[in-house]
């Protein structure tokens, strides 16, 4: 089945940094989301982006399918966009079942 | 407007007692999915549902049961529960299959 794998594992930062999210996918995929899960464990949805580049405030992604990667930026850090940052793909190959990366475990100092 | 929303969202059980976890959405949407996560990792699918009446296999569907009588609930059972079987169980709905995912806010279960 299809790998999705995200770097870095961990990421710490200080608040006003700049940081760059990749998560790479092995087989062609339908859909392609980030989630960032806060520290009280909920699940927000990101961006919704199989393809191209979307932005919403500090935060942007960019989804190339043909090279199976996207790439999360988050822009001017603060300490609210602690967390952890998933992906997840649906594969061509298997409708329905989303596949989850392992995350990227962002911490922001103040 | 609740989006979706879990019941209960911490529980306790001894091994071997059975339990029922409760998924709302208000959304009207088709498609439901149960996942859990563990402490590390990403989540994975257990079961979902791509309607009212329809059940199917996600990743890791051994030990669990589900049902969707009505469009808008989504029932997962524990059978006889197993201490592999702590996790943090998340819910999620979406329109359609290549929709995007709208998540509640967990179920934190511990079995002993």
């Amino acid at each position: 089945g299809i790998q999705v794998e995200q770097s870095p594992p961990d990421l710490i930062l200080q608040e006003g940094a700049n940081s760059t999210l990749r998560c790479n996918f092995s087989d062609s995929v339908n859909n392609l989301q980030w989630f960032h899960q806060n520290p009280w464990g909920q699940l927000i949805n990101l961006f919704y982006i199989p393809s191209g580049t979307k932005q919403n405030g500090r935060l942007s992604a960019t989804t190339v399918a043909t090279e199976r990667y996207s790439l999360l930026y988050i822009s001017s850090s603060q300490t609210t966009d602690s967390g952890v940052y998933f992906c997840a793909a649906l594969p061509y190959s298997s409708a329905s079942k989303i596949i989850f990366g392992s995350g990227t475990r962002l911490s922001i100092r103040p | 407007n609740a989006g979706v929303t879990q019941t209960p969202k911490f529980r306790v059980l001894k091994t071997g007692q059975s339990m029922t976890l409760l998924c709302a959405q208000d959304m009207n949407h088709e498609y439901m999915y149960w996942y859990r996560q563990d402490p590390g990792m990403g989540l994975r699918l257990i079961h979902y549902s791509v309607g009212e009446g329809t059940t199917a296999k996600g990743e890791v569907p051994d030990g669990y049961n589900v049902s969707r009588l009505k469009k808008q609930n989504f029932l997962l059972g524990l059978e006889s529960a197993a201490p592999s079987q702590t996790s943090v169980y998340f819910c999620a709905s979406s329109p359609g299959w290549n929709q995007p995912q709208h998540f509640g806010d967990g179920t934190r279960l511990s079995i002993l």
